[in-house]
């Protein structure tokens, strides 16, 4: 799988949107950029993925660069329950390839 | 469904003892994922089952280490010896694959393994 690069922390502010950027300059034409996030003593959370057109779900918004080269996650009003560590992952989705995490980015949402 | 459930949540033991953790995916789910993480670093995959049939295994699993999924619904994560380098959470995830297509992924919360 293509290697991503994150920040390993970053902060925001409550109420304050949370933009968390990726690279993934290796990305290959059929692999998806996917999300997760690991909030202190839980499992990963699916948060969104996509390949190339920009994502919005409930949880976050997902902009992928024209290149793919490089993607950013949007959480649009970061509350203090999103404080956690967030992975960018790419993978293929038609292939049994499984999820390699990297150490992510530890995102400290404060009042 | 409640999503996936492992158990024990916590396990503590002597450095030599045998230790077997379990993971209930999510039921219709045919894929089932053991994960290991240590403190700092993200999920260290282990090994995948497509419902029985155990179709890979990282060169993290040694030996020691066996996996089962009978029937194609729980699995069962074995340590045998344990030693104090196993100490970490072990994770299970479990996903639908239809035709080659995957969903994504559902952790389960860990069970976190001490050995001593």
């Amino acid at each position: 799988d293509a290697k991503t690069t994150q920040p390993p922390s970053m902060d925001c502010a409550e109420g304050r949107a949370a933009n968390l950027p990726c690279n993934h300059s290796t990305i290959s034409g059929n692999e998806y950029v996917y999300w997760y996030r690991q909030i202190h003593s839980q499992g990963p959370q699916y948060i969104i993925h996509g390949l190339k057109n920009n994502e919005t779900n409930e949880m976050a918004s997902l902009i992928i660069t024209e290149d793919r080269k490089s993607s950013t996650l949007i959480l649009p009003h970061a509350t203090l329950r999103d404080t956690a560590v967030y992975y960018c992952i790419v993978r293929g989705a038609y292939n049994t390839d499984k999820l390699i995490f990297g150490t992510g980015t530890r995102l400290q949402v404060f009042p | 469904d409640t999503g996936v459930s492992q158990n024990p949540r916590h396990k503590i033991t002597k450095r030599g003892q045998n230790v077997t953790f379990r993971c209930d995916p999510i039921s219709e789910h045919n894929r089932l994922y053991w994960y290991r993480q240590t403190l700092g670093q993200g999920p260290e995959f282990l090994t995948y089952f497509q419902n029985e049939a155990q179709l890979e295994k990282s060169r993290l699993l040694s030996d020691r280490f066996s996996a089962e999924r009978p029937k194609g619904s729980f699995s069962t994560l074995e340590i045998q010896r344990t030693e104090q380098g196993d100490s970490a959470m072990y994770l299970c995830a479990s996903s639908l694959g239809v035709q080659g297509l995957d969903y994504g992924y559902t952790f389960g919360s860990g069970t976190r393994l001490t050995v001593v």
